[in-house]
């Protein structure tokens, strides 16, 4: 069973930091790219980070560039993310989500996120 | 702020047909970056619904159809059911933002 199941939530204090984990099992985790999707309570998506299968490439939104770290270790199937400088506004449940690749009858292939973790619930408060 | 904007809600009676718009610009689907849809039922993570602009996951009822033109994509849902009420995002690709995906601002659609 393809399977995504992310930790390292919590409660922490303005400035501090947390580091989120994402144990990947069912699919070869080195051949697809991952992002990092997050929620605040009662509102919609928003794309935090992504990273190329084998880590060369990582692209992050301008909300967080600078202060959040995506890496993956494809020997442990675990993609992470270190969030440093939290803010109030980071306060949110955060996924980590695979990208699939997809294929229609003519053979033209798209990457949609095919399968999402249940979330890791991040609160930012003093 | 989302750059791909969706009505907030939509409502429909059972067996009806309702549609969701996401309406971007020059720099995401009008750039002809590929549109995909996501379901979110209440209280659990998103699931893909249409890949590529207009294709159906194995599993997805073939009740959900995607469509784009121009700057804009639409979900359609027909023969509306009460299980289907939930919140929609489209979600493509930018150029305006660095290395950027993007997710529509979401639309509670809503089963009379």
């Amino acid at each position: 069973e393809v399977q995504l199941l992310e930790s390292g939530g919590g409660l922490v204090q303005p400035g501090g930091s947390l580091r989120l984990s994402c144990p990947a099992s069912g699919f070869t985790f080195s051949g697809n790219a991952m992002s990092w999707v997050r929620q605040a309570p009662g509102k919609g998506l928003e794309w935090v980070s992504g990273i190329s299968g084998r880590g060369g490439s990582a692209y992050y939104a301008d909300s967080v560039k600078g202060r959040f770290t995506i890496s993956r270790d494809n020997s442990k199937n675990t993609l992470y993310l270190l969030m440093n400088s939290l803010r109030a506004e980071d306060t949110a449940l955060y996924y980590c989500a695979k990208k699939g690749d997809f294929y229609d009858s003519s053979g033209t292939t798209y990457d949609a996120f095919d399968i999402w973790g249940q979330g890791t619930m991040v609160t930012v408060s003093s | 702020q989302s750059v791909l904007t969706q009505p907030p809600s939509v409502s429909g009676a059972p067996g009806q047909r309702v549609t969701i718009s996401c309406t971007g610009s020059s720099s995401n689907i009008g750039a002809g970056y590929d549109v995909h849809w996501y379901q979110q039922l209440p209280g659990t993570a998103p699931k893909l619904l249409i890949y590529g602009d207009n294709n159906r996951p194995s599993g997805v009822p073939d009740r959900f159809s995607g469509s784009k033109s121009g700057t804009s994509a639409s979900l359609a849902i027909t023969g509306l059911q009460a299980e289907d009420e939930a919140d929609y995002y489209c979600q493509s690709y930018d150029t305006s933002l660095s290395g950027s995906e993007v997710f529509g601002t979401g639309t509670k659609v809503t089963v009379l």
